[in-house]
């Protein structure tokens, strides 16, 4: 099983600084199989990134991905009230799919 | 537009089976590629993912869960259904389906991710 890390627990920032979150796996995966999902209070996933870069539907050109091999990382260049969240990253390189154990942005 | 919606049971009594069904829309299930899963969240903690089944009838399972979970599909009634047995206070949470795209072209797997969400059903286990 790949095992994804994420890092930090928490963030504290405040609207319109950088957040830069990073997922780490056990196991080295192809960029194409890392994805990352955004989640509010009471809501369902929403995906944010496929790919490792490619943007969702809708998804705001202020969320970024990047990354290879075992290290991947979200960037969002400046958040906005509604970027505070709980961020996941999730692998299907190799079965079974599984999720990071979530990062919370929060309001410094 | 795709669309998803999980139902079931909102309370078991520990021991029972759980069936959970998703109803979707704007999608066949019939169509290469395409696949439905099931990802679960306890209170409070992270996204566990279940079982996944595609277009052609693969299924896949958590290792963890594998034992005690069902996948089905009915692409006439466009749902898919899960069961999972043997029910456990410690599997109270809310229990998501998901669309997602998963297919190969020649030698090359593309994967989409899991792009459209349904709203969760809650499931509490308690005697």
């Amino acid at each position: 099983e790949n095992v994804l890390t994420q890092s930090p627990d928490t963030l504290s920032l405040s609207p319109g600084e950088r957040a830069t979150l990073s997922c780490r796996a056990s196991q080295s995966i192809n960029s194409r199989f890392l994805a990352w999902y955004q989640q509010k209070p009471g809501q369902a996933p929403r995906l944010l990134i496929y790919g490792t870069s490619s943007r969702a539907t809708g998804i705001p050109d202020r969320f970024s991905g990047s990354g290879s091999g075992t290290d991947f990382t979200l960037t969002i260049t400046r958040l906005e009230p509604e970027d505070f969240a709980v961020y996941y990253c999730q692998q299907y390189g190799s079965s079974p799919l599984t999720f990071g154990p979530g990062t919370k942005v929060d309001i410094k | 537009q795709i669309t998803l919606k999980e139902s079931g049971p909102t309370l078991v009594k520990p021991t029972q089976t759980l069936t959970l069904t998703c109803t979707f829309s704007g999608f066949s299930l019939s169509t290469s590629g395409v696949a439905v899963g099931w990802i679960r969240q306890p209170p409070g903690k992270a996204l566990e993912w279940l079982a996944l089944i595609y277009w052609n009838d693969d299924e896949r399972y958590s290792p963890s869960l594998e034992s005690r979970l069902t996948i089905t599909k009915d692409t006439s009634k466009n749902q898919v259904v899960l069961t999972m047995t043997n029910m456990d206070p410690v599997d109270t949470g809310t229990y998501y389906c998901a669309h997602s795209l998963d297919f190969w072209s020649g030698y090359d797997r593309y994967y989409y991710g899991l792009d459209v969400w349904g709203q969760g059903t809650t499931v509490t286990v308690s005697s």
